[in-house]
């Protein structure tokens, strides 16, 4: 059975950092591109960046690129992002996504970002 | 790439179907022939669920009531009998994938009369 388990999000001032994570399970996670999508409170999804299985190619959505980084270790099956200059429109629950076809999801991690 | 869906709202009587469109702003087809467009639900306080992929491919245990249709840049899920378990949101999604570009429609909120 796939899991995706994200974890890491918490409250956070503007201007701050932030590391997400997510543990996956029940396949190949070595063989599978990965995304990230969120979404801000009573709003719709966004997808906002890729990695490829290898983690040799990224993409970024523009509204995070230059302050997010997604990376992953496939000897740990773990999907990172980090999270920079953080702005109050980036709150929001963050999902982790598997593959092309984005047809498992995780639970999600809240980041919530005030002052 | 935009991706814009209609109605937003939809209130529907048990038993009764239900149709949400989305319309691209750009018809995206792949060198094998597929077009990605995927269809996802989203129950209140979960996360998402794909229930349809390239157009109109059911993912496993999703239950037949559920199709989709269309080509080109007009898409369409279909409900045949609406229960109560299908309340929630509907969002198409569209990309590339190379290099890699989703988006997603801005969300279709179904709800029972």
């Amino acid at each position: 059975e796939v899991q995706l388990v994200e974890s890491g999000g918490g409250l956070l001032q503007p201007g701050g950092s932030l590391r997400l994570s997510c543990v996956a399970s029940g396949f190949r996670f070595n063989s599978y591109a990965m995304n990230w999508v969120r979404q801000a409170p009573g709003k719709g999804l966004e997808w906002i960046s890729y990695i490829s299985s290898t983690g040799s190619n990224m993409r970024y959505a523009d509204s995070v690129r230059g302050r997010f980084t997604i990376s992953r270790d496939n000897a740990k099956s773990l999907l990172y992002l980090q999270m920079n200059s953080l702005r109050a429109e980036d709150m929001g629950v963050y999902y982790c996504a598997h593959g092309w076809g984005f047809d498992y999801w995780g639970q999600g991690t809240l980041v919530t970002v005030s002052s | 790439l935009v991706l814009t869906q209609s109605p937003l709202s939809l209130p529907v009587t048990l038993g009764q179907p239900a149709s949400i469109s989305c319309k691209s702003s750009q018809s995206i087809l792949y060198n094998d022939g597929n077009t990605f467009l995927n269809w996802f639900q989203q129950r209140p306080g979960q996360s998402p669920r794909r229930l349809l992929y390239s157009i109109s491919d059911r993912d496993s245990g999703v239950p037949d009531r559920f199709s989709g249709s269309g080509s080109g840049t007009d898409f369409t899920l279909k409900i045949s009998r609406v229960e109560a378990e299908d309340v929630g949101v509907y969002y198409c999604m569209q990309g590339s994938h190379w290099p890699p570009r989703y988006i997603f429609g801005q969300g279709t909120k179904l709800e029972i009369k």
